[in-house]
């Protein structure tokens, strides 16, 4: 069964700064996703990014890349000029490639993060 | 619709009534999931359905918990007499179609569940 792990609970940034959130995961498959998930306090999840385990460049989407280390099994999320907007829960996540495997998403246990102003 | 609508958005139960959760997935989408997050802490997944087949119920925690996507469209999640430990908020999710595992799965804002 995969694992996920984000060891930090809870993070803060000043705005217009630029923070990194972490996350590790534990796997025996080679292919993968892996996303990262925002969470306001309205409770939705809002994908913000994802990874495919095969390609090697780190997904990028505008002011959000990511640090992909596969040897290391490492996943971590750069938020670049920091909007007061990025406040929220952030949840990495893992989903399996293969057809006919467990289609789920499995989550690790999230990052507040705080913007300053 | 234009996205994942559930309702109620709040419910509170006294222990041992039964509740139903409904998910109004997004038209077309043929996976449907739901997931279960206690205060503070990830989604946890419950089932998942490819339209009126429940692929996988590995994550239902009792035999209390039963879900159902007749149609394969509108899906409920029914909670047999409840306990304090049931309550959570129940997010569901819908994605287009299954075989890919990167289809992007869209998430509703969740049904507030409180136990009382």
């Amino acid at each position: 069964a995969q694992t996920v792990t984000q060891s930090q609970p809870e993070m803060s940034v000043q705005e217009a700064e630029t923070v990194t959130l972490s996350c590790t995961y534990d796997t025996s498959e080679s292919d993968y996703y892996l996303f990262w998930y925002k969470q306001p306090p309205s409770r939705q999840m809002i994908l913000v990014i994802r990874q495919e385990a095969y390609k090697q460049q780190n997904a990028t989407e505008n002011r959000f890349s990511v640090n992909f280390q596969k040897a290391a099994k490492s996943f971590s999320l750069k938020i670049s000029d920091s909007q007061l907007g990025d406040a929220a829960m952030y949840f990495c996540a893992y989903r399996s490639y293969r057809s006919g495997s467990a289609r789920q998403l499995t989550f690790g246990s999230g990052t507040q993060l705080t913007v300053l102003p | 619709g234009a996205g994942v609508s559930q309702s109620p958005r709040y419910k509170v139960a006294k222990r041992g009534q039964d509740v139903a959760l409904r998910c109004d997935p997004i038209s077309g989408h043929v996976s449907l999931f739901w997931y279960q997050q206690a205060l503070g802490q990830g989604p946890e997944f419950l089932t998942y359905f490819q339209n009126e087949a429940q692929l996988d119920k590995s994550g239902l925690p009792s035999d209390r918990f039963f879900a159902e996507r007749p149609e394969g469209s509108v899906s409920t999640l029914k909670i047999q007499r409840t306990q304090q430990e049931d309550s959570a908020v129940y997010l569901c999710a819908s994605s287009l179609a299954d075989g890919v595992g990167g289809n992007t799965i869209y998430f509703g804002e969740g049904s507030w569940l409180t136990v009382v």
